[in-house]
């Protein structure tokens, strides 16, 4: 069973939509992360918590907006897609106790989001 | 200046070639290096750890120099599997905050052909 699962995996929708991306692990960390990956941009970080009551903007956190509803639970919203958000998703959790100073990060396998 | 730097490839080489990847930041506050590794339509994983000293894993050896801001990948008898993305990755971490974030390189695209 994967530790970092997503939902959806692909989701295609329209410009105006509110979407929410689902992340939950099983993996116990306090630490979850999303970022978005594009093409000749690589990742970049939306927004991180580090634990359930913090929540933290990213490098591009406009047009985003997240909720910490348990340790195991991060969602990220796009209140009002527009077709730049088209882009592949990842969620990530890492636990400093275990990891140290090296912070690893696990991934979840993605989410696909068109935005037309 | 971004701040990880990769060559972005795509590096094609033949099953048993060498192959290096750099990597250069621009923070002399960044405290620690990774290599990560990213399949096709997959999320990234690590791939291994960057000391000054040195790090060998099997066929894969990583190499750091921060007085240069310099981060390798050595990559030796390529196969198949090594085919992927390989991104570089600096963590700096601000003590007293807690705050540990990665920083990720746009990646180095590799495919082994047979």
């Amino acid at each position: 069973d994967a530790d970092v699962t997503q939902t959806p995996r692909n989701r295609i929708t329209k410009t105006g939509k509110r979407i929410m991306l689902e992340c939950s692990q099983t993996k116990g960390h306090d630490r979850m992360y999303w970022y978005r990956q594009d093409p000749g941009l690589g990742l970049r970080l939306i927004y991180y918590s580090f634990d359930v009551k913090d929540i933290n903007k990213g490098e591009i956190s406009d047009g985003y907006s997240v909720s910490r509803q348990a340790q195991a639970k991060f969602s990220l919203s796009l209140e009002s897609a527009i077709p730049n958000q088209t882009a592949l998703y990842f969620c990530a959790t890492s636990d400093p106790r275990t990891s140290g100073i090296t912070n690893e990060q696990f991934f979840g396998p993605g989410t696909r989001l068109t935005v037309l | 200046r971004k701040e990880v730097e990769q060559d972005p490839g795509p590096f094609n080489v033949p099953e048993g070639a060498t192959v290096a990847f750099n990597c250069t930041y621009s923070n002399s506050a960044s405290q620690s290096f990774f290599w990560y590794r990213q399949d096709c339509r997959k999320e990234p994983k690590l791939l291994m750890s960057v000391y000054s000293s040195g790090n060998e894993d099997g066929r894969f050896t990583a190499q750091l120099n921060r007085a240069s801001q310099y981060i390798s990948l050595l990559i030796r008898d390529s196969k198949l599997s090594d085919s992927a993305t390989y991104l570089c990755v600096v963590n700096i971490v601000v003590y007293g905050a807690g705050s540990y974030q990665l920083t990720f390189g746009k990646g180095t695209k590799l495919s082994v052909i047979p």
